[in-house]
């Protein structure tokens, strides 16, 4: 069974690092995308990024690529994809989900979602 | 950045009823476009793929129709359970993108 497992819940303040996590079972990590998608509070679903865990190809949104804002990352020896920022914002503020991205077109399956909150 | 249009963004609506969703794109993207549901404090579940593809384990009542720059999903005989918030997607070209969501209520 396909499955994808996120890191609990994180409160910080403005200007912390933060790393999250995602970690896939019951397939083959590494020839998979992994995709990070933003939710925030009352919104839509937002398209950050992607990584490909057999070579670390990653790809960003414009929305989401630059200085101080987030990177996407991997693990393959324990099937784990990160995503994290050096500086936190109050309008990182949001749920994040890790989802598969089959072929690199649709999100297959999807992890439960980690809230991040960023509050003074 | 292709922008994803859906309509309406809610729609209130009864059990068995037909309900259709719209989702147009801001340039042709093929058959690159799959559709979401989410319920209220859950994950998203993939209904769609490919326009017209069903998801494995998705109830038949769900459908998906279109290519180029307008799509649908269908959900035919409404159940009490399909309230939710339902999303398409593109992944034609980077960046992808979703839709603003069609928020679903049942009466």
């Amino acid at each position: 069974e396909v499955q994808l497992v996120q890191s609990g819940a994180e409160v910080k303040k403005p200007g912390e690092s933060l790393k999250i996590s995602c970690k896939g079972s019951g397939y083959s990590f590494t020839n998979y995308w992994i995709g990070w998608v933003r939710q925030m509070p009352g919104k839509g679903l937002e398209w950050m990024g992607i990584i490909y865990p057999g070579d670390s190809d990653t790809r960003y949104s414009p929305s989401f690529q630059g200085q101080g804002q987030v990177t996407i990352s991997a693990d393959n020896s324990i099937s784990t994809a990160y995503l994290q920022w050096s500086s936190l914002k109050a309008s990182d503020t949001a749920m994040y989900y890790c989802a598969r991205h089959e072929e690199g077109d649709q999100f297959d399956y999807w992890g439960q979602g980690t809230l991040v909150t960023v509050s003074s | 950045e292709i922008v994803l249009t859906q309509s309406p963004d809610f729609q209130s609506v009864t059990p068995k009823e037909k309900v259709t969703i719209t989702c147009r794109a801001s340039q042709s993207i093929g058959s690159s476009l799959h559709w979401y549901q989410q319920k209220p404090d859950q994950s998203q579940k993939l209904l769609i793929k490919y326009a017209s593809q069903s998801f494995s384990g998705v109830p038949s009542r769900f459908s998906g129709s279109g290519s180029g720059t307008d799509f649908t999903l269908t959900i035919n005989s409404l159940e009490a359970e399909d309230a939710a918030t339902y999303y398409c997607h593109q992944s034609s070209r980077l960046p992808h993108t979703f839709g603003q969501g069609t928020k679903l209520e049942i009466k």
